[in-house]
């Protein structure tokens, strides 16, 4: 069983670009998620993918957007980026089932220097 | 969503019983408790989950009392590999959260030979 996977690994880029992130679900999830977090933070909450549709939004500007795909894989986009987008993004996947609180799984994540 | 209250660090020796304690005094009816384990520039990793009394499994173990105010996740005989950083995280159905994972700073664990 493959894990969560996602690249790159590391990405440097300067005010004002834009950013593409992806991320590979774990065989047979469904869902994606993407997390920043910021150093000495933890995680905080961007948006969820079910099934290509958006499930779910964090405290997050527009800039922020993403797909998935039918394959369940996902982008994280970020346009017009700003020194305080530099984090490191974390997709996690999972499939819910039933009412309790399912496990989301993590990739080891992409970190963004914005210059 | 309920908020947690996490000791920001704790230390350790090698061989030794951890105990970290997470007060979530807001806690609803249908939300169950989630410890997460961090390591530097790693994702977060499901250590355990639990919603009454207590939940054992090969990793750890997590005590609820009755109340549910507070929860504490025990790591038995620590090594130097369980340094890493601990989240409580308190909700119910994710799915009708939209996802939603709320971490809080989480406890800094430093395990010392």
């Amino acid at each position: 069983e493959t894990g969560v996977t996602q690249s790159p690994t590391h990405l440097i880029k300067t005010r004002g670009q834009q950013v593409t992130l992806r991320c590979s679900s774990q065989s047979g999830h469904n869902t994606v998620s993407w997390y920043q977090q910021a150093l000495g933070q933890g995680p905080q909450f961007i948006f969820q993918y079910y099934r290509e549709e958006e499930n779910g939004r964090g405290n997050f500007p527009p800039r922020f957007s993403g797909l998935q795909f039918p394959n369940y894989s996902s982008e994280l986009n970020v346009n017009a980026l700003e020194l305080d987008d530099s984090a490191l993004y974390l997709c996690a996947s999972s499939s819910p089932t039933g009412f309790r609180p399912y496990t989301q799984y993590f990739g080891p994540g992409t970190r963004l220097t914005v210059l | 969503l309920a908020k947690t209250t996490q000791p920001i660090s704790m230390d350790s020796y090698e061989g030794q019983e951890v105990n970290i304690t997470c007060s979530h005094n807001n806690i609803a009816t249908n939300d169950y408790i989630t410890w997460y384990q961090q390591f530097p520039s790693q994702g977060p990793r499901f250590i355990i989950q639990g919603y009454k009394t207590k939940v054992t499994n090969e990793v750890a173990s997590l005590f609820i009392p009755a109340d549910r105010k507070s929860s504490t996740l025990s790591l038995p005989r620590v090594s130097l590999s369980d340094t890493a950083v601990y989240y409580c995280l308190v909700g119910a159905s994710i799915y009708n959260q939209g996802g939603k994972l709320i971490f809080g700073q989480g406890t800094e664990l430093s395990v010392k030979p």
